[in-house]
């Protein structure tokens, strides 16, 4: 079945450091993968997203290149702020029509400290 | 801009009590999910459904019920609460346009003592 593991957390970086967040997975076919992020007290939201191999997702400064040779999906911004701080999901769409049963990383904890 | 509302956002009840939490989305999606979200974050998916009179049970066994009479409205129901059902519960839902995009709602916190 599919899967998708994502490093664990909690991340604490100062204001203005580089993230990255790794995010790998395993799936038959050619899922669509995303980035959600959950800020305190809220549901989650998409962040990102790519449905093809070698899409870059882009938004809010974040981005996540789908790589197939790799199987991965990492989150990368180049300088964070304090409004950052949130937790972050991995998640992959299986590919095909009818249902499509979204997969969820475990979460990433971001803490950005000014 | 994703329109899903959940009711209530915090709720405090006593074990034995029967609760009905709501769910409803303004998007027209026929596809509509409950997650339970544990204090170490992960989400299990314990309910979905592809459209009016259509369930079914998700990953995660749940003592909950739902239905789904109504494209926008997928209420979630717990007969007989019990401190093990405090939780987080996400509703989210989704279309087949957006290559599997989840529109998530706020979330309900209950807390059962």
């Amino acid at each position: 079945g599919n899967s998708v593991t994502q490093m664990e957390g909690p991340v604490t970086l100062s204001e203005e450091a580089f993230l990255t967040i790794n995010c790998t997975y395993t799936a038959t076919g050619y899922p669509s993968l995303f980035w959600y992020v959950q800020y305190p007290g809220e549901g989650l939201q998409l962040l990102l997203k790519a449905t093809k191999a070698d899409d870059k997702g882009s938004n809010k400064g974040f981005e996540a290149t789908y790589r197939k040779e790799t199987t991965s999906f990492h989150l990368e911004k180049g300088s964070v702020q304090v409004s950052d701080s949130a937790v972050y999901f991995c998640a992959l769409s299986g590919a095909g029509g009818g249902y499509q049963k979204v997969t969820f990383g475990t979460g990433t904890k971001l803490q950005v400290i000014p | 801009e994703a329109d899903i509302y959940q009711t209530p956002r915090y709720l405090v009840i006593g074990t034995g009590k029967k609760i009905t939490l709501e769910c409803s989305q303004t998007m027209g999606h026929d596809k509509m999910y409950w997650y339970q979200q544990d204090p170490g974050m992960e989400l299990h998916l314990i309910h979905y459904s592809y459209g009016v009179n259509s369930t079914e049970k998700g990953d995660l066994s749940s003592e909950s019920t739902v239905s789904r009479i109504r494209t926008e409205h997928f209420p979630l129901t717990l007969e007989s609460a019990r401190p093990s059902h405090t939780s987080q519960y996400l509703c989210a839902s989704s279309d087949d346009t957006k290559a599997g995009t989840q529109y998530f709602g706020p979330g309900t916190r209950l807390l059962v003592l």
